[in-house]
């Protein structure tokens, strides 16, 4: 199975600021990749398919690049209510595994 | 709208078996499959399994293999998700969502249903 990883695991930052988010697979996804938001005590919610599809309704200050093995979400100007846990998962092969999360934190 | 509604929190002793529903709305149920997802207390996600709608063929996660089965009713726009032989380990907040194939980024999610597993 392909292992998703992510760094940094916890991101500080302030509002305003630009955050970089990477996700690692062990081997090529292709672009078979989506990023996840999840806020305490609620449901994730699809932010970024196809490695960098904005999914409806998401502003545009997000944004997903990379392709095969190296990907990055980026939030252009961190707002109060983008700090949160994100989640990469692939899609290219089965199963379909989550990476283990980055937790974007107020500095 | 589009939008996944699940069941209640249960809470279930170690041995016993517990089933979720997730009624669907607002869209075409058999458009499009189900998945599921399950984060234990403080954890990551971990992607269970995924039933299609349209003709119920699943495809279900090595680990709960023998273990789970996922079922829907389309006259109901219903998907179910039953977990046997629950542990302590099992313990986490279940959710459904949205997916045209278990090769498809989730787009819904339902809200959740908390699962404790205590003696």
């Amino acid at each position: 199975e392909i292992v998703m990883t992510q760094s940094p695991a916890t991101l500080s930052a302030s509002p305003g600021e630009r955050a970089t988010l990477s996700c690692r697979a062990s081997q090529s996804v292709s672009s078979n990749l989506a990023w996840y938001q999840q806020k305490p005590g609620q449901a994730p919610r699809l932010l970024i398919y196809g490695a960098s599809t904005r999914a409806t309704g998401i502003p545009a200050r997000f944004s997903g690049s990379g392709s095969g093995t190296e990907f990055t979400l980026t939030i252009s100007s961190l707002q109060s209510e983008d700090f949160a846990v994100y989640y990469c998962q692939q899609f290219n092969d089965w199963p379909p595994l989550f990476g283990p999360g980055t937790k974007v934190d107020i500095k | 709208q589009v939008q996944l509604v699940q069941s209640g929190a249960e809470v279930k002793k170690p041995g016993a078996s517990v089933k979720v529903s997730c009624k669907a709305s607002g869209y075409i149920f058999t458009s499009y499959g189900i998945s599921w997802v399950r984060q234990a207390p403080g954890q990551g996600l971990e992607w269970m399994g995924w039933i299609s709608t349209y003709n119920v063929n699943t495809n279900y996660a090595q680990k709960f293999q023998g273990r789970v089965t996922m079922t829907t009713d389309t006259s109901t726009t219903t998907a179910y998700m039953e977990l046997r032989r629950l542990r302590s380990d099992d313990t986490a907040v279940y959710y459904c969502a949205r997916a045209g194939g278990w090769d498809d980024a989730f787009d819904i999610w339902g809200q959740g249903t908390m699962v404790t597993v205590s003696s």
